[in-house]
């Protein structure tokens, strides 16, 4: 079985500062690993994934991950937040193998204040 | 193009009643998943269709839930006799393909805006 640990139940961070929004996991398997951001009243949208190669993964609205296979970690960051990245992000993984469901952290809400 | 839709955005009901949420994935999409998003439970995962069959149902929390795809295309996810532990987020997300032997691992899976259903 897999698991998600996102260990920030919250962070809040000033505009213009740098964020980084924790993730460890844990699974038997080989997983592919994703992060996912949530707007206010709306569904689930791709910020990026890791299936293979680089560690460094870049994603969408200037974030980017690292996956560090020995820490079994895959961190969120952004050099320089802005206040339309308040938001909730999940980091999930599915198996490399077998059906695709995706298994969740419990979220992190960030809060970007000017 | 047009993104996964759901059907209705919220929905209230009494405890008791029976209710049906449905999913309208994108066009082509052969995989098709439905998840719940509550507060005591975080997102979990319900069942995965790959066309019309649903080979991983491990999710679904009781009997009372079932759920069924026609035409490779909308599904529809029914909750009968509804309890107030049923309240949640109810989100499907669709992906070109899935996993397991006929799909390609790793496809990104877009998800719809849900439908909140509340239990009095």
């Amino acid at each position: 079985a897999q698991s998600v640990t996102q260990l920030d139940s919250q962070v809040p961070v000033f505009e213009e500062a740098p964020v980084e929004l924790r993730c460890n996991y844990s699974s038997s398997v080989s997983v592919y690993l994703f992060w996912y951001v949530q707007y206010p009243n709306q569904g689930l949208q791709l910020l990026l994934k890791y299936l293979s190669g680089s560690t460094l993964v870049k994603g969408i609205n200037g974030f980017e991950a690292e996956f560090n296979k020995s820490q079994t970690s895959f961190h969120l960051r952004k050099p320089s937040v802005h206040i339309s990245d308040t938001a909730e992000y999940f980091c999930a993984v599915s198996r490399w193998s077998g059906f695709q469901k995706l298994v969740f952290g419990t979220g992190t809400r960030l809060l970007v204040s000017p | 193009g047009a993104g996964v839709s759901q059907s209705p955005s919220n929905k209230v009901t009494e405890k008791g009643k029976d209710v049906e949420l449905r999913c309208d994935p994108i066009s082509g999409h052969t995989a098709l998943y439905w998840y719940r998003q509550s507060l005591g439970q975080g997102l979990e995962f319900l069942i995965y269709f790959q066309g019309n069959s649903a080979p991983d149902k491990s999710g679904l929390p009781s009997d009372r839930f079932s759920a069924e795809r026609t035409g490779g295309s909308v599904s529809t996810l029914t909750i009968q006799r509804t309890q107030q532990e049923d309240s949640a987020v109810y989100l499907c997300a669709s992906s070109l393909r899935g996993g397991g032997t006929s799909g390609r691992p790793g496809d990104t899976q877009y998800f719809g805006p849900g439908t909140r259903l509340t239990v009095l």
